[in-house]
Order: C-alpha cells, then structure tokens, then sequence
C-alpha cells in the first residue's frame, strides 16, 4: 500500500514569507507526528495527533509555527514570517494508534530560507 | 532531561567489514529503544526494535544490543555492503512518554566498494 507522502519535497522561499507543508498519512492511521531535522542533528519532535486533535503542541518553537489536521487525514503544517533558522528538513510520521511502537515516515520536505 | 548520544559522527569502512555503531542515553527509563536507517530522499525506515526487557534483536545481518543500566545500545552490521552506506539514527522512547521519541544525531556511515 501507499506510504507516507509529503508535498513539497523541496521549498525555498525568502525570509518573511509563509510556508505551508503538507503530509498525507498511511491510510488508517489515526497518529500524526511532526519532526524537524536540522543540518547534521537529531530529529526534533514538533507536535502530534491523534485522530484531529493536537493535545500537545508544546515541541512547537515559536507561535509562528501551526499545524491542523482534517478528517483523521491529510495535516498541514503552516510557518508564518519565515526565518533562516527555520530551514530543515521537515518530517512526517503516522502510525496506526498513539501506542504503536513503529511510526512510518515520509521522505521529508527540504525547506530553505533565503 | 533525556539526551541520547552516537559516536562517531561518521565512519568509512570498506565494503565487507564488521562494523558497530553506538548509541548512548543518559536516562535508564526507557520504554524501548528503535535503531532506523535514513536515506536522502526517502525519508526513515524502522530496523530494530528493542523492548526494555529485551538485550538484543536480530535481523539479517543486523544485530542490535540494549545494556539499559548502563544507557548503551550498538548496532552490528555483519559482511557490510556498498548498500549500507546511509545515516543509522538511534532513538528512545522514554517510560513517561507515550509517544514522543527522543533522537540522536545519526552516524553517516559509508561502505567504500
């Protein structure tokens, strides 16, 4: 079956500007992760879901950063004004229940802030 | 605060070495420990997966170890291939946790032909 999709692969935009990514879970998984990798670093856990809630949006760095999911589905990750220290490699995760040991990941989306 | 550490950073090796990577944690209450390969552009696969009850998981030429009281964990790769040459991530679930994972920073590691 289809994996873990992400739109787009690759962003580059300009400081200031808003950015939205997008993830497209495994079917029937109703947990959602958001990670970001910087250059040469660990992966840095951003938010979660389970089903379309978020109950814990503490990993999010800054109030500029936002992420919605719909209908057990599709989620968006949304940065406003852009910074340099924004840009990374954006990951997505879904497993079948928050419990499940094994997440399965997207191929990422490579941003750059100009 | 739970920090998990890999040594080296990087490694090359030729092709049809045994090799080891290590992964250090500083905190022992650990759910699980999951070692994963991440390739350019593909994102990351799960490898190993081992409880906190267990001291080791096998697969294929990969073998992983858990010494929880001590905060290690390595990964063998056995007869290593040109096809091995990726970033192997380490990462911890801690007990107080029910989802998040705790990473480290990756070995790049290169099988030279």
């Amino acid at each position: 079956g289809a994996g873990v999709s992400q739109s787009p692969s690759n962003k580059v935009t300009e400081k200031g500007k808003d950015v939205e990514l997008r993830c497209d879970p495994i079917s029937g998984h109703t947990a959602l992760y958001w990670y970001r990798q910087r250059l040469g670093q660990g992966l840095e856990f951003l938010i979660y879901f389970q089903g379309n809630s978020a109950p814990d949006k503490s990993g999010l760095p800054s109030d500029r950063f936002s992420a919605e999911r719909t209908g057990e589905s599709v989620s968006t990750l949304t940065i406003q004004r852009t910074q340099q220290e924004d840009s990374a490699v954006y990951l997505c995760a879904s497993s079948p229940g928050l419990h499940s040991d094994t997440q399965y990941f997207g191929p990422g989306t490579r941003l750059t802030v100009l | 605060k739970q920090e998990v550490t890999q040594i080296p950073a990087a490694l090359s090796v030729p092709e049809g070495e045994n090799l080891v990577l290590n992964c250090s944690f500083t905190d022992s209450a650990i759910y699980n420990l999951q070692w994963f390969r991440q390739d350019p552009g593909k994102g990351l696969t799960s490898l190993l997966l081992i409880q906190s009850s267990q001291r080791e998981q096998t697969s294929g030429r990969l073998n992983a170890s858990l010494d929880k009281s001590s905060g290690r964990s390595t990964l063998y790769i056995a007869a290593s291939q040109p096809g091995d040459s990726a970033t192997y991530l380490c990462a911890v679930r801690p007990v107080d946790s029910n989802y998040q994972l705790i990473w480290g920073a990756g070995t790049k590691l290169i099988i030279k032909p």
